[in-house]
């Protein structure tokens, strides 16, 4: 089955700086690749997310890249503030008839020091 | 509000015991999945259900079961409860190829 691989475990940032977690994958036939923000003690929330057919995708300060020869996706974080802390998932699925069952990294904790 | 509805918040039993969790999906998703997250620890996929039917397994124990009613709500029945399932189980929903949208969580507590 897929595998995903998250790095860093953990990450401390300046405010104002910028913040990027990679992960890989293991199946080249994922085609789906979404980013998950989970406060604690909170549900995870969908900030971001990507199909295969695409190489980046923006949102205001949030960006994933994606490089599907080398199975790695990251998700950049710019001028962070310290309401981005929160421990971030990215995920992997094989999005079909199947349905959308995403394999989840191990989580990166982001700490944005004010 | 992510729209999927999650029941209990919380449930403190003790081992051996045998629970039941329930989730309503958003409207008009018919995918339902369910997810543990053990303390620290990232989200494992247990199982999902698509319309009914069970679509996906993953490395769930023989003692969790789960199913789809009519109306889509779903349930997970935990049995035989260890310590060690003591964890936040949270259901996730979605249109069959569409992002996943988690519910707030059930916080199971074995004592």
């Amino acid at each position: 089955g897929e595998n995903v691989e998250q790095h860093p475990s953990t990450l401390s940032v300046q405010e104002g700086d910028s913040a990027v977690i990679k992960c890989t994958y293991s199946d080249s036939a994922s085609n789906y690749f979404p980013w998950y923000k989970q406060e604690l003690g909170k549900r995870p929330q969908l900030i971001i997310d990507i199909r295969s057919n695409v190489g980046e995708k923006k949102d205001q300060r949030i960006a994933v890249t994606l490089n599907k020869t080398a199975k790695h996706f990251s998700l950049h974080i710019t001028e962070t503030q310290p309401e981005d802390s929160a421990v971030y998932f990215c995920a992997a699925s094989i999005s079909g008839n199947a349905g959308n069952m995403l394999t989840f990294g191990g989580g990166t904790r982001l700490m944005v020091k004010p | 509000d992510s729209g999927v509805t999650q029941t209990p918040k919380h449930l403190i039993t003790a081992t051996g015991q045998r629970v039941t969790l329930r989730c309503s999906p958003r409207s008009g998703d018919l995918s339902v999945y369910w997810y543990q997250q053990s303390l620290d620890q990232g989200l494992q996929f247990l199982i999902q259900y698509y319309n009914g039917e069970e679509r996906a397994k993953g490395n769930i124990l023989e003692r969790f079961s789960a199913q789809q009613f009519p109306d889509l709500h779903s349930e997970l029945n935990l049995s035989s409860l260890e310590l060690g399932d003591s964890a936040l189980y949270f259901c996730a929903s979605s249109v069959l190829v569409g992002p996943l949208h988690f519910g707030n969580g059930t916080r199971l507590t074995v004592t």
